[in-house]
């Protein structure tokens, strides 16, 4: 069965640094997410992304965070300068069309930010 | 006010049992989508069934189906036959339209589900 593909598994960061978190959503879907769970706690929306473009987003999702879809295959989410409260697990999420109420979740990204 | 409230942090089934996971939520928009996510110790998310508000009928897969009361505004999840690979983290999860940004989509806090043998 395919699925979604989430690399690293572990990401360790300075605060202030930048880092890419990518995805490779199922090949043929068309709408990607973006979530983040905090240790322990519930699993938080990001962003929506369809067409080449962001068609939602969160309040949590501001200027320090950016998606991109930089070639065909690839979904990554950047975070510009990352802090302590980024420190994470972060789900990249795919769904298709006529599907879209069934997202398929990638492993997840631990990100640790020191 | 929570958007979604699960109300049982954990539950405990013997296997073979039916078991029910309580889920209410609150939003003012006629049409939105209602989700359950199960979420095993190995951390991944995995998608179990979905209820959207104008669904007349309860939606079922499997051995997962959703006891949807609109007018009380929950959709509970209930898992026939439990197995011990239903152990997990159940997540609820609602989409709802914002006029200025589009589909939100929240989670609520889970349930642990622990299936005793």
């Amino acid at each position: 069965e395919p699925e979604v593909t989430q690399t690293p598994s572990h990401q360790v960061t300075q605060m202030g640094q930048e880092v890419i978190l990518r995805c490779v959503p199922i090949s043929n879907h068309l709408y990607f997410y973006w979530y983040r769970q905090i240790l322990g706690q519930k699993v938080e929306f990001l962003v929506s992304f369809y067409n080449n473009e962001i068609s939602e987003k969160s309040e949590i999702f501001d200027d320090q965070f950016s998606v991109e879809r930089p070639d065909g295959s690839n979904f990554t989410l950047k975070i510009r300068s990352t802090k302590l409260e980024d420190s994470a697990m972060y789900f990249c999420a795919s769904s298709g069309l006529g599907q879209q109420e069934k997202q398929y979740f990638g492993p997840g990204t631990r990100l640790t930010v020191t | 006010a929570q958007k979604i409230t699960q109300t049982q942090p954990g539950m405990f089934v013997q296997e073979k049992e039916a078991v029910t996971l309580d889920c209410t939520y609150d939003t003012s928009d006629q049409s939105y989508g209602l989700f359950w996510y199960k979420q095993p110790s190995s951390g991944e998310m995995i998608f179990l069934i979905y209820q959207g508000s104008y669904d007349e009928q309860n939606a079922t897969e499997g051995r997962y189906s959703l006891n949807f009361q609109k007018a009380r505004k929950s959709t509970n999840l209930v898992i026939s036959a439990s197995q011990l690979g239903d152990s997990a983290m159940y997540f609820c999860a609602m989409r709802e339209a914002r006029s200025n940004t589009g589909n939100q989509f929240y989670f609520g806090t889970g349930t642990s589900l622990t299936v005793i043998p």
